[in-house]
């Protein structure tokens, strides 16, 4: 069974710095990762997909790694706003996805 | 652009009470995904659907089904609710194929009381 983690569970930042947020899996026969956002009490955003032999995606200020050898991502959010808190979901595939446990993060203004 | 459509958006239900949830998936999308959110918790996978038949099952109790119809919309339809069943239900879609990325709908908020 996949088992995703992510880490840390919760960052605090100021606005202005860079944001790394980790996400870890233990089966490496993936077909893609998917990051998303979500806000309170609200629905999903996908914010990017990673094919399998893809080793990185970028889209605007996120750009999101993938070493599938290591089952390991890495999303990167260059510049934080405080527009950018909500949590943050990595999942695996493929068809029914298996969901991290998110991190939470805050930029402070 | 046409997103995954989930009604009703709020739901409040009593328990043993039956409940029923629908999700219009984005068109030309030929599989749909149910998943549960527990408060605090990640999404599970509860069922899918690929051209309007069970793909795959989840952790889905005997007390829940689900369909997908002619037009590719679906139903999850759940019955006896109990408390525990209070979560946001999220509905996907996709199209096709292992790379293929889902689009989730805004869920589905099921409060039982």
């Amino acid at each position: 069974k996949q088992e995703v983690t992510q880490i840390p569970a919760a960052l605090s930042v100021p606005e202005g710095e860079n944001l790394v947020l980790n996400c870890s899996f233990t089966d490496s026969a993936i077909y893609n990762l998917q990051w998303f956002r979500q806000d309170p009490g609200k629905g999903l955003t996908s914010l990017l997909l990673i094919q399998s032999s893809q080793r990185e995606q970028t889209s605007g200020r996120l750009n999101a790694s993938l070493d599938k050898s290591s089952g390991r991502s890495t999303l990167y959010i260059a510049a934080s706003q405080p527009g950018d808190s909500a949590t943050y979901l990595c999942a695996v595939g493929p068809y029914k996805l298996s969901f991290g446990a998110g991190t939470t993060v805050t930029v402070r203004a | 652009a046409a997103g995954v459509i989930q009604s009703p958006r709020h739901l409040i239900k009593e328990k043993r009470e039956t409940a029923t949830l629908k999700c219009y998936p984005i068109p030309r999308h030929d599989t749909v995904y149910w998943y549960q959110q527990g408060p605090g918790q990640d999404p599970q996978f509860l069922i899918s659907f690929y051209e309007k038949m069970q793909s795959d099952k989840g952790s889905i109790p005997d007390r829940f089904s689900a369909q997908q119809f002619s037009d590719y919309h679906s139903e999850l339809n759940m019955s006896s609710l109990e408390l525990g069943d209070s979560a946001l239900y999220f509905c996907a879609s996709s199209y096709q194929g292992e790379n293929t990325e889902a689009f989730f709908g805004q869920g589905t908020r099921l409060t039982v009381v």
